[in-house]
């Protein structure tokens, strides 16, 4: 089974409207940790926002959000006023337990297209 | 400038060549990874290194051969590859202790193909 599920391939949005992009994950471990990333054409891969499962609140990060909802294993970015520089593929990666675990494992993303 | 510098970002090799991705950071981080994005998939984590010893070995095929000399350096030895094999080949890095709030410093990566 997948441990991250993107299931949008592809989304469109206005310049200056906003856009969720949806990730669903599957995990039995109590304490794992979401992460987001933005891959423009270039290729590389920028870290956008960070959401622990123990955190109480959604996380931010200037226009960008963290819809956690734990119980249902979900954990949507949501761009507001999204710009023509936001067009990329966008994945949902997730890290599983604590202490020195170091990987982390990655969905298969989501192109966005923003249209002007 | 990322902080994780991967050379060549573009390479182009025969089956039977021999040649070799570099990566490197000058971040302090004492874990490093290589990772294939081949499209339409998700990334796959190949290896990965923390305090230069490799700590995972995904199944990747022996004509991958990674070599970490110091925590700053990390490089993929190529040979007798196979068309499947294109993909691009992103390197991370992260720090111990910072992994579980930033993830990874990720380089551009190294698109390669194999003809």
């Amino acid at each position: 089974a997948q441990k991250i599920t993107q299931t949008q391939p592809g989304m469109f949005v206005q310049e200056k409207e906003a856009v969720t992009l949806d990730c669903t994950y599957d995990t039995s471990d109590p304490s794992y940790g979401l992460f987001w990333y933005k891959q423009p054409s270039s290729g590389e891969m920028i870290f956008l926002i960070y959401q622990g499962s123990y955190d109480q609140q959604n996380a931010t990060e200037g226009r960008y959000s963290l819809n956690f909802q734990k119980a249902r294993k979900s954990a949507n970015l949501v761009i507001s006023a999204s710009q023509l520089g936001d067009s990329a593929m966008y994945f949902c990666a997730m890290r599983e337990g604590g202490g020195s675990n170091y990987k982390l494992t990655f969905g298969k993303g989501t192109l966005l297209t923003v249209n002007p | 400038e990322t902080g994780v510098t991967q050379t060549p970002r573009h390479l182009v090799m025969g089956m039977t060549n021999k040649k070799s991705l570099k990566c490197e950071q000058h971040l302090g981080h004492n874990a490093m990874y290589w990772y294939k994005q081949s499209a339409k998939k998700p990334l796959e984590l190949m290896f990965v290194y923390n305090f230069k010893e490799q700590t995972e070995n995904n199944s990747v095929p022996s004509r991958f051969s990674p070599e970490c000399p110091n925590s700053s350096h990390l490089f993929l030895h190529l040979h007798t590859l196979q068309p499947e094999d294109s993909a691009l080949y992103l390197c991370a890095s992260s720090l111990g202790r910072e992994m579980a709030l930033y993830g990874y410093t990720f380089g551009s990566g190294t698109r390669l193909t194999v003809v």
